[in-house]
């Protein structure tokens, strides 16, 4: 099943930057896309989400940006701290579902001080 | 702030054995859900429950498992006879009405199979 990518296993960043991770899907008919955020010993944590009627949510220092040409999105989190190292998921839902989340295989990000 | 929990965090078991996952989902939720992540891998959902029935299943969960909402508060997992693949992370999730895909998880049950 690879109808959710995320091509990069890991990103390394300094404290105060952008963080940038990317998600690319291969099924059209998604109505919403998700971010979650897993620490070790965790179950993921939703993070933010955005309908596949807007091009970019916006919640503090995370944004998502979603491109439906190119079936990507991405997250953008601005100004990186130490704290955000964690896995991060991409997880797309058919509505009709019933919320049956399709997570790609996770980021880690690593935020160094 | 509610949160769902899972028991146990870690079982042992030998090959054939069955297991028991324990989950109590956030009160007022309506929906509820397994996933696991073997280790290495993604994290796969395996069913949704809702109104006392499944809703979804995917191809993972065959004959050998089983969901249960015994009473009010509890959710339940059940693997008849277990396999050296079953070992995994055991991830439960509930949300509420609004289908977002918002899932609220718990911490995770880590299977192990002998």
């Amino acid at each position: 099943d690879q109808q959710v990518k995320q091509n990069s296993p890991s990103l390394s960043v300094q404290e105060g930057r952008i963080s940038i991770l990317n998600c690319d899907y291969t099924n059209s008919m998604f109505d919403y896309f998700l971010w979650y955020k897993k620490y070790p010993a965790e179950g993921p944590t939703f993070l933010i989400s955005i309908s596949s009627i807007k091009d970019k949510n916006e919640d503090g220092r995370f944004t998502v940006f979603l491109n439906k040409s190119a079936k990507h999105l991405s997250l953008h989190i601005v100004p990186s701290q130490p704290g955000d190292s964690a896995v991060y998921f991409c997880a797309a839902v058919l509505e009709t579902s019933g919320s049956r989340l399709t997570f790609g295989e996770g980021t880690q990000l690593t935020v160094n001080p | 702030e509610p949160e769902v929990t899972q028991t146990p965090s870690h079982q042992v078991t030998q090959m054939g054995q069955e297991v028991i996952l324990r989950c109590v989902p956030i009160s007022n939720h309506l929906y509820f859900y397994w996933y696991r992540q073997i280790l290495g891998q993604k994290v796969e959902f395996l069913v949704s429950f809702y109104n006392n029935e499944i809703s979804e299943k995917s191809e993972i969960f065959d004959d050998q498992f089983s969901v249960e909402r015994p009473d009010g508060s509890n959710f339940t997992l059940k693997i008849r006879s277990t396999k050296l693949e079953d070992s995994a992370m055991y991830f439960c999730a509930s949300r509420g009405i609004l289908n977002t895909g918002e899932l609220f998880f718990g911490e995770g049950s880590r299977l192990t199979v002998l």
